[in-house]
């Protein structure tokens, strides 16, 4: 599997935009972006996905580079529900296997 | 909205038993997959199921583990004789199954398996 890279943590604060970077140097041709994340005592829960694309939906948008090496994800205002581990991982076969790496986790300030 | 449902919520077995982890996947969902978490690591995949065989499995699924789907809605985890090591907590997810990669994987709120 192509390997994501995240930064281990990122703090916010409550109803301000914020940013979360993933890199993917290796990614492949076939291979789609999606983003996870686990809140706390939680399983892990479906944020959003792309390609090529940049994406949006009701939780967050997808910005993917026009080289698809790195993407970010964007929390249009966070709120203290968002305080979460953030998962960036790439999966390249029908409905294939989540591979995780260890997230970023993102705090949020009141 | 439809959801996963795992149960029992926390499961304490002392080493050496059997247990058997029960998920219900969403209704119409086609793969199947199983996952841990060891407190404080990263979720780890162990095998993916589809069409009542498994379609993939990790190093992880050894010989002591076994899924199964035996009335066409619970989808188990069986752990044949229970370590130290297995003591994480379990999710079950689902997915629809039918567009290949672009599908969400649905998560279940998790089995927390204590082995003493």
């Amino acid at each position: 599997d192509a390997k994501t890279t995240q930064p281990n943590s990122m703090e916010s604060n409550e109803e301000e935009p914020v940013h979360l970077p993933c890199n993917h140097s290796t990614i492949s041709g076939t291979d789609y972006i999606h983003w996870y994340r686990q809140l706390p005592s939680q399983g892990p829960e479906y944020v959003i996905h792309g390609l090529t694309s940049n994406v949006n939906n009701r939780m967050a948008s997808l910005a993917i580079a026009e080289d698809r090496k790195s993407s970010t994800l964007i929390l249009h205002r966070a709120t203290l529900r968002d305080a979460a581990v953030y998962y960036c991982i790439l999966r390249s076969g029908a409905n294939s296997k989540l591979t995780f790496g260890k997230g970023i986790t993102l705090s949020v300030r009141p | 909205e439809p959801e996963v449902t795992q149960t029992p919520s926390h499961q304490v077995t002392q080493m050496g038993q059997e247990v058997i982890l029960r998920c219900v996947p969403i209704s119409n969902h086609l793969y199947f997959y199983w996952y841990r978490q060891i407190l404080g690591q990263k979720v780890e995949f162990l095998v993916s199921f589809y069409n009542n065989e498994i379609s993939e499995k990790s190093e992880i699924f050894d010989d002591q583990f076994s899924v199964e789907r035996p009335d066409g809605s619970n989808f188990t985890l069986k752990i044949r004789s229970t370590k130290l090591e297995d003591s994480a907590m379990y999710f079950c997810a689902s997915t629809p199954g039918t567009g290949g990669v672009t599908y969400e994987q649905y998560f279940g709120p998790g089995t927390r398996l204590t082995v003493t």
